[in-house]
């Protein structure tokens, strides 16, 4: 089945301790993004990455770092989480850009940082 | 400061008619604009999508228009089902980059 996936689905975590969510899709999609989602605010783009070892900000990606070593996996990482970061994650792919190629999302995860 | 607004948080319709959600944008780069909608505990799924030189575009029930000089685009789905009861977003895409601007989103109740 064609999708993104994301582990873990939910985390809870401390102030400062470091973690990464992981993202893979199984569809050769060259495109991979994070999103935050917070109420009033829709999703937010973090980081993108047009391909392996292209990556560039998005609009919000103060704390947060990624990398894209292989075309099936983005992971996002925190290096040092901070109770703003709360939110729910959303990883997405596409084949191309352009109107036509939307992306898909993978389930989410809900990060509470403590 | 949000690019893409979507003022109306929620909107309820009859089945069968036809529901129409709206989106307001303010940044005249963005290049195409995309519509998903959302149910709870999954991620978006995409829609429809227009270019920026195109003012409609229709899939099925779906129709898309953009009216550029109001920098406002509109997304009917006709007729409406209670299987559309979800979460729609609206989306922009920069020109000078690949960075995306989603719209805060308008919960849509179909009432059968």
């Amino acid at each position: 089945e064609a999708q993104v996936t994301q582990n873990p689905r939910y985390l809870i975590t401390v102030t400062g301790k470091k973690l990464t969510v992981t993202c893979s899709q199984n569809m050769n999609h060259e495109y991979m993004s994070w999103y935050r989602q917070d109420p009033g605010l829709g999703l937010r783009q973090i980081y993108y990455s047009m391909n392996v070892e292209v990556t560039d900000k998005g609009d919000v990606p103060e704390g947060y770092k990624v990398s894209r070593k292989e075309k099936r996996n983005f992971p996002l990482i925190l290096e040092s989480p901070s109770p703003n970061q709360t939110s729910l994650y959303f990883c997405a792919s596409s084949l191309r850009q352009g109107a036509g190629y939307g992306y898909t999302f993978g389930s989410g995860t809900r990060l509470t940082v403590v | 400061d949000q690019q893409v607004k979507q003022n109306s948080p929620s909107l309820s319709v009859q089945e069968g008619r036809i529901s129409i959600l709206n989106c307001d944008y303010t940044n005249s780069m963005f290049d195409y604009f995309l519509w998903y909608k959302k149910y709870p505990a999954e991620g978006p799924t995409f829609l429809i999508s227009i270019s920026s030189i195109k003012d409609k575009n229709e899939d099925g029930r779906f129709t898309v228009f953009l009216n550029k000089s109001a920098k406002h685009l509109s997304l009917h789905i006709v007729p409406s089902q209670p299987g559309d009861s979800a979460v729609y977003f609206c989306a922009a895409r920069l020109n000078t980059g690949n960075q995306f601007y989603f719209g805060t989103g308008t919960s849509l109740t179909v009432i059968p």
